[in-house]
């Protein structure tokens, strides 16, 4: 079985560009959840999907991030424009049901 | 809502020696608990999950963690370090509220095995 796969493994952008980052999650699991980790932080959700819905955003932190989910299979994450204090690591999780969540390996995205 | 605290930023042991890493919880409802790790330039990996009423629980690679309702802990133990357990360990708790899934991370504890 495949596990959850991010793309790209490693982005490097100037401020005031943009970056999409993309989550496949392991087939057949509805749920699917952002993370991200900054510099010296703790890892923070950002977002859960349940299918192609939004259960909950509430860890978005601005307007300038965008997730969708295309069709309840995979997601991305759009950061437009990127700003200095989103660099760090993106994570993606996928679960079934009330499963333990499994990652990715995350998307480094460093903004100049 | 729920928060989580690792006590120890790092942990330096020698290899053959016990591991302790600890962590603390806080919890509205009756949480579930996991402990995850991360090797470097890796994703995160499941170690063990505690979702019931047992106090101890086996994970992989030989670790296990103790749920102590009383002293709101979970600390993660292994009996004897390898080289390969160098890694970043994360105590991650979720509420049991259906509906609100999100994991909440602990800070992250740093294990460096020391040959």
């Amino acid at each position: 079985e495949a596990g959850v796969t991010q793309f790209p493994s490693h982005s490097v952008i100037e401020k005031g560009q943009t970056v999409t980052l993309r989550c496949d999650p392991i087939s057949g699991h509805d749920n699917l959840y952002w993370y991200r980790r900054v510099m010296g932080k703790e890892i923070k959700f950002l977002l859960h999907f349940v299918k192609e819905s939004k259960q909950d955003e509430s860890g978005m932190p601005n307007n300038r991030f965008l997730a969708e989910r295309t069709g309840g299979t995979y997601s991305t994450l759009k950061v437009q424009p990127a700003e200095l204090e989103d660099s760090g690591v993106y994570f993606c999780a996928s679960s079934q049901g009330y499963q333990p969540q499994h990652f990715g390996d995350g998307t480094r995205l460093s903004i100049l | 809502a729920q928060s989580v605290t690792q006590l120890d930023s790092h942990v330096s042991v020698s290899e053959g020696t016990p591991v302790l890493l600890r962590c603390n919880y806080s919890s509205s409802y009756s949480p579930s608990l996991f402990w995850y790790v991360q090797h470097p330039n890796k994703g995160l990996q499941l170690l063990l999950k505690h979702t019931s009423a047992a106090t101890l629980v086996k994970g992989i690679n030989g670790f296990e963690a103790e749920f102590k309702k009383s002293e709101t802990s979970f600390h993660l133990t292994k009996p004897s370090a390898h080289m390969s357990d160098a890694a970043e360990y994360f105590c991650v708790v979720r509420d049991t509220n259906f509906g609100n899934e999100k994991l909440t991370f602990g800070t992250g504890t740093r294990l460096t095995i020391i040959p």
